[in-house]
């Protein structure tokens, strides 16, 4: 069965601080994994895109990596800011002949000052 | 240039009743997929539409249909609406239609079902 599992579930910490978030997925044949960022009442946005062939992605203090061995992947979120606050989803799409997305239940974190 | 847009942003209804939601995708994209969240949860695949046609589906009843019109946009319904509908309604736009081809949620609309 084709699963997305992330975790923690919820995770609170300092601004200023750095965190890291797991996706651990069953998803087959893979074709790709993103991470997303959701704020709350909001739709979610792409922060990374990652194919079989790679390993690590960053988007700014975002970086994302991919042992698709394993099939797992982390969001490591450097230096953190209160605007952090949000939904962090992992996706992972199959490469089948149609459209197979299979999205995470999310991680929700907290930057507190 | 404006990006995927959702209407009505909320919505109230009662047990029964159907409703009509709408999308219109960003400028250049032309396959438009529909998502439901319920709260806490990760967006859960409705469909798909490129070329005006329901194009993959996920695991939704059929009184959740959908149309994509010429230019691109595209509508929800949800017939004999259940209070388990209760959820946001997101809409997506991507340039394609491949597994590679990024895609850029609107807001959603937030359906409560009474």
């Amino acid at each position: 069965k084709n699963q997305v599992e992330q975790s923690p579930q919820s995770l609170i910490i300092l601004e200023g601080k750095n965190c890291t978030l797991q996706c651990n997925y069953t998803v087959s044949p893979f074709s790709n994994l993103r991470w997303y960022k959701q704020d709350t009442g909001r739709g979610p946005v792409s922060l990374t895109i990652m194919t079989f062939s790679e390993n690590t992605k960053s988007n700014g203090r975002y970086t994302a990596t991919l042992d698709a061995d394993t099939k797992q992947s982390s969001l490591h979120i450097t230096a953190s800011q209160l605007s952090d606050s949000a939904s962090y989803i992992c996706v992972v799409s199959a490469n089948t002949g149609g459209f197979k997305t299979i999205f995470g239940a999310g991680t929700r974190l907290f930057v507190k000052a | 240039d404006a990006g995927v847009t959702q209407s009505p942003t909320h919505l109230i209804k009662t047990r029964g009743q159907q409703v009509t939601l709408r999308c219109s995708p960003k400028s250049g994209h032309d396959t438009v997929s529909w998502y439901q969240q319920a709260l806490g949860q990760g967006p859960q695949f409705i469909f798909q539409y490129y070329e005006e046609e329901e194009r993959q589906r996920g695991n939704f009843p059929d009184r959740f249909s959908g149309h994509q019109f010429p230019n691109y946009s595209s509508e929800l319904n949800v017939n004999a609406l259940l209070l388990g509908d209760s959820a946001l309604y997101l809409c997506a736009s991507s340039p394609g239609h491949g597994p590679t081809d990024t895609q850029y949620f609107g807001p959603g609309t937030r359906l409560t079902v009474l």
